[in-house]
């Protein structure tokens, strides 16, 4: 069974910079699969941040390609998500999902998500 | 990007009873890859229904999602006291992936 743990500082900072961590387990990242990560807001509901491959290859959300960098650690089966010059607007709780591949299909939907964590941004 | 249209807001019924949701595109999803996710207060999503109509793994088949192009629909046969909760749509055959904006299920 594939598990998904968020990891990071509960606070930030405006202007500061988001750092989370997600640690997989039951499975390898460099698997047929994407890693995203998504996040959710009372004011904008579930929005996709972005998604990397295994080869490290990346897709950004247009809305945020200019804060975001997410990065991958195959030695240690997690993927990092960067959220550059934060505000207040950035106040979420942040999932990381894995968007697997079947077979029967060719698609991607987000079959495992972790927990989520909150991430608030305060000075 | 494709926006997601979820109708009702809102869905006001009682455990037995036959649910309906809606999930309008605003233009066509790509391989009808669109998915129906159902989630509870503090938790995460949880995926119901992939490829507009394929049951995800271990889900009840009181679930059912029918539809294509831009319009999709999920059905719930009969409801339980546990199927009460959000539900959202999302489509990921498109970048960037989005989401509807929910319905909510209630007693």
């Amino acid at each position: 069974q594939v598990q998904l743990q968020e990891s990071g500082p509960g606070l930030v900072k405006p202007s500061g910079t988001l750092s989370l961590t997600c640690a997989v387990s039951g499975g390898s990242i460099t698997s047929t699969n994407w890693w995203s990560w998504v996040r959710q807001s009372p004011g904008k509901g579930l929005e996709w941040i972005g998604e990397i491959f295994h080869n490290g290859r990346v897709n950004y959300n247009p809305s945020l390609k200019s804060q975001v960098t997410i990065s991958i650690d195959k030695s240690k089966n997690q993927f990092s998500l960067r959220l550059n010059s934060v505000t207040a607007a950035d106040t979420a709780v942040y999932f990381c999902a894995r968007e697997g591949y079947y077979y029967d299909s060719g698609g991607y939907p987000f079959d495992y998500w972790g927990q989520g964590t909150l991430v608030t941004v305060s000075s | 990007e494709i926006v997601l249209t979820q109708s009702p807001g809102t869905l006001s019924l009682s455990p037995g009873e036959r649910a309906t949701l809606s999930c309008r595109a605003s233009q066509s999803v790509s391989d009808n890859y669109l998915a129906w996710y159902q989630q509870k207060p503090g938790q995460a999503p949880r995926l119901l229904i992939r490829d507009a109509s394929r049951r995800a793994t271990g889900i009840s088949d009181r679930f059912s999602g029918s539809g294509s192009g831009t319009d999709f629909t999920l059905t719930i046969s009969r409801l339980e006291p546990e199927d009460f909760a959000m539900y959202y749509c999302q489509q990921y055959g498109n970048s960037p992936r989005t989401f509807g904006q929910g319905t909510k299920v209630e007693i």
